[in-house]
């Protein structure tokens, strides 16, 4: 089974606070992808990386920075976190070729006071 | 904008029925569709999926069926059973590739034993 593994499942950070989240997929999948996730929004895409070192933005990525510098491990950066930014966290990750689906972590709630 | 939406927020069944979760969607070009089940407290588990090519894929008690005359996804649960109570929503490939899905907003699924 793919293992897709959010290094936290909750964190609390203050305003002002630069955050890191951590993903790592055991797949060797090419595509890794961040959403967030609120009540009613459903999941919005924040980035997605096709390779290493490679990245897009997705349909929110004001106030978010990625990193990917090795295949397996996609990080998430606020760079200031804002309580606006209180939220799920989804990480996931996919096969490049074909039509497949992504697998997802279990998340990683962040709160921001 | 193009947008998944679900008819049902919530739907209430006993154990043993059946259950059916619909999904409309607004984008003709979408060609892959894919039912996630998100339990409280974890990430979204892929269900099953179907290329626009298909009308009906069955999978372990589940069935998906697209109509894509009406631009209709549903999923259908055969003798559900309490551990399927989730929030269920579905994702489309409305950008043509399998990283840039469009996601519903869920329908909560309640079994009452």
């Amino acid at each position: 089974d793919v293992k897709v593994t959010q290094s936290s499942r909750y964190l609390v950070k203050r305003t002002g606070e630069k955050v890191f989240l951590e993903c790592v997929q055991d797949m060797d999948h090419e595509n890794m992808f961040w959403y967030r996730q609120d009540p009613g929004l459903g999941l919005r895409l924040i980035y997605f990386s096709y390779d290493v070192k490679m990245k897009e933005k997705g349909d929110i990525p004001e106030g978010y920075s990625v990193s990917r510098e090795k295949k397996e491990r996609f990080s998430l950066i606020l760079e200031s976190a804002s309580t606006n930014q209180t939220s799920m966290y989804l990480c996931a990750s996919t096969q490049r070729t074909g039509h497949s689906p992504l697998h997802f972590g279990n998340g990683t709630r962040l709160t921001v006071t | 904008g193009e947008s998944v939406g679900l008819h049902l927020p919530t739907l209430s069944v006993q154990e043993g029925d059946n259950s059916i979760i619909n999904c409309a969607y607004s984008n003709s070009a979408s060609d892959y569709f894919i039912w996630y089940k998100q339990e409280s407290g974890k990430g979204p588990q892929f269900i099953i999926d179907i290329r626009s090519n298909m009308d009906k894929r069955q999978g372990q008690r589940v069935t998906v069926l697209l109509n894509k005359t009406v631009k209709h996804l549903s999923l259908q649960i055969a003798a559900t059973q309490p551990g399927d109570s989730a929030v269920y929503f579905c994702a489309e490939n409305s950008g043509g590739s399998n990283y840039k899905l469009t996601f519903g907003k869920g329908t909560l699924l309640t079994v009452n034993p």
